[in-house]
This record gives C-alpha cells, sequence and structure tokens, in this order.
C-alpha cells in the first residue's frame, strides 16, 4: 500500500523559531504536493502546495523545500507564532489519488 | 463563494441507533469524499463519490454507507453506532475527477455515540 510518512508526530517550537515538519513518499507517479493546516474543531484547510519540477515555493513565512531524488519534501514555517500552533498534514496527489501522512501536532510556545 | 458546508455541526445519538451526515460540496465540484477523525488522530477515508458514483472506499465496516445526489450533495449513514464511532467527521469537495484532485474541507460534523 502507498504511504506518505510524516514526521515528527508532535513538535514544540518556541516563539520566532523555525518549525520543520518532513514527509516522504514511495510513488513517483505522484505530481503534487500540498500542505494542509488544522486548527481544532476545524477542517483541514490547504495551506501550500509544490509541484516535483520545483525544488522551493515560498509564501510568506512558509516554505515548502522539496527533493525529488530522495521523495521528501519538508514544510518550514520561519518566525514561528503562537497562532500557527495548529495540525499539518503533508499529502501526494496524482490524477486519480490523494494519499495523507498521518499529521503533526505544532505547538509555538510563547 | 460558499465553502464545502456539512450539517449538522454536532449530533448526539446513542449506541445502535443511525446517524445521517450531510454535505454540500462547493459549487462546480463534483466529488466528495467523507473522512473520519478520531480525537487527535488523523484523517481516515471513508468514502469517495463522483458523479452520484461510489468510486472509492476505506477499510471500514458496511454500516458506514453513502450517497451523492443530482446536485452533488452527499449524505453518509451510520448505521447500528458504536461507541468507538465517535469522531468528527469531515466532508471534502473537489473539482472533477482527473484534475489535481486537492480537497476542500467543511468544518465536519461531531458525533458523539453515548
Amino acid at each position: 500500500q502507498q504511504q506518505v510518512k510524516q514526521s515528527p508526530q508532535s513538535l514544540i517550537v518556541q516563539k520566532g523559531g523555525i518549525s520543520i515538519i518532513n514527509c516522504a513518499y514511495e510513488n513517483t507517479a505522484f505530481d503534487y504536493f500540498p500542505w494542509y493546516q488544522q486548527f481544532p474543531g476545524k477542517g483541514p484547510a490547504l495551506l501550500i502546495a509544490i509541484r516535483p519540477d520545483v525544488s522551493e515555493k515560498k509564501e510568506g513565512r512558509f516554505t515548502i523545500s522539496f527533493n525529488k531524488s530522495a521523495k521528501q519534501f519538508s514544510l518550514h514555517i520561519m518566525d514561528s507564532q503562537p497562532g500557527d500552533s495548529a495540525t499539518y498534514f503533508c499529502a501526494a496527489i496524482n490524477q486519480y489519488q490523494l494519499i495523507w501522512g498521518a499529521g503533526t501536532k505544532l505547538i509555538i510556545k510563547p | 463563494e460558499a465553502g464545502v458546508t456539512q450539517s449538522p455541526t454536532h449530533l448526539i445519538k446513542t449506541r445502535g441507533q443511525q446517524a445521517t451526515l450531510r454535505c454540500s460540496p462547493i459549487s462546480g465540484h463534483t466529488s466528495v469524499y467523507w473522512y473520519q477523525q478520531a480525537l487527535g488522530l488523523g484523517l481516515q477515508f471513508l468514502l469517495w463519490y463522483d458523479e452520484g458514483e461510489e468510486r472509492n472506499r476505506g477499510n471500514f465496516p458496511p454500516r458506514f454507507s453513502g450517497r451523492q445526489f443530482p446536485n452533488y450533495s452527499s449524505e453518509l449513514n451510520v448505521n447500528a453506532l458504536e461507541l468507538e464511532d465517535s469522531a468528527l467527521y469531515l466532508c471534502a469537495s473537489s473539482p472533477i475527477r482527473g484534475a489535481k484532485n486537492i480537497q476542500y474541507f467543511g468544518a465536519g460534523t461531531r458525533l458523539s455515540v453515548l
């Protein structure tokens, strides 16, 4: 069964620090890699996404780094803020399926 | 533009009862997905409907079922409720099959089984 392995399961970062969440996939046929952010009691919301022909994509304080040869991608949150405290899910998509990572609970300490 | 809407927001049932959850996708979206999210855990895929047909099903017993209506809205039915069915049930929609399959989520229905 195809998987997307996400780590760490939980992460505590001081305010102003850099939060890094990693994902690794197995199927080279995936062609789109989104990250979702979920606050307690809410549904996940699309945060940022990247295609495999790009090594990095930045939107504000959020950056996706993509390593095609290693089949790995990561989310970096710069200058992390308490409002970034949420659960983050990575995913891998092709035309027919979307495979989810298990999620990372991020806590930003003030 | 309205997002994915789910109703009810909260639902309280007792063991053995049936629950019906409803979802209206974003206008123009034909695919609807259902997920179960137990407290603090990840997204467990339940069902995928597209153009009124069930396209895929997760590893859940048959008492979890659903349907998609001609207007692309969807219902999730859970029969013979068990205590462990207590969870947040999320609905997502995406544009026509064959597109990038990005999913847009509703706020969920919190089901509590007593």
